[in-house]
């Protein structure tokens, strides 16, 4: 069974431009997650979707980051414009419903100059 | 105070050796309790769930303690293999199931 996905893995840009990043969650799972994980730190839930609604974007700082799951099945992240305290480990994470295990993809990488 | 608290670290241990990491959680909604193990540059993977009654999977013993909001993770005969974060994850006790991880706990096993 394939795994989570992601796009790019590792993204360099400088502050005040944007930059989106791509989620494909494994087949049938209805809940998405986006995570930032900053150097040292336990990943911070960003926005969290069941199908294509979301649940929970408390934590997601809604001045500058978006995001989107259209068709409940893949979904993109943007940073628009982004801060040099925006650079981290952007992980995507889904499971079959909220209750069940978490699985995460590989991250994207970003580094902000 | 942080929602999920660990002692970074770093254990540093010789092979074989027996290594517990403890974890304070505050919310006591909380209803689920986990430990995801990270290596580097990796993602998360889950490493087991912490049930009421405590649970084992091998060399692995994980134990809670709800009055003390307390999780504990033992890791028996220590392999190279282990060296890696343990991440503490507990969820918040809603209904949307949201977790919140610690920021995890470093372990070195050493030949």
């Amino acid at each position: 069974e394939a795994g989570v996905a992601q796009s790019p893995r590792y993204k360099i840009i400088e502050k005040r431009q944007s930059v989106a990043f791509w989620c494909n969650p494994i087949s049938g799972h209805a809940t998405l997650y986006w995570y930032q994980q900053i150097l040292g730190q336990g990943p911070k839930l960003l926005i969290q979707f069941q199908n294509n609604g979301v649940v929970d974007d408390s934590q997601l700082p809604k001045d500058r980051f978006s995001a989107e799951r259209l068709k409940g099945v893949d979904s993109t992240l943007k940073i628009q414009p982004a801060k040099l305290e925006d650079s981290a480990v952007y992980l995507c994470a889904s499971s079959l419903d909220r209750r069940y295990e978490q699985y995460f993809g590989p991250g994207t990488r970003l580094t902000v100059t | 105070r942080k929602e999920v608290e660990q002692d970074p670290g770093p254990f540093n241990v010789p092979e074989g050796a027996t290594v517990a990491f403890n974890c304070t959680y505050s919310n006591s909604a909380s209803q689920s309790f986990f430990w995801y193990r990270q290596d580097c540059r990796k993602e998360p993977k889950l490493l087991m769930s912490v049930y009421s009654s405590g649970n084992e999977d091998g060399r692995f013993t994980a134990q809670l303690n709800r009055a003390s909001q307390y999780i504990s993770l033992l890791i028996r005969d220590s392999k190279l293999s282990d060296s890696a974060t343990y991440l503490c994850v507990v969820n918040t006790g809603d209904s949307s199931y949201k977790l919140i991880f610690g920021s995890g706990t470093r372990l070195l096993v050493r030949p």
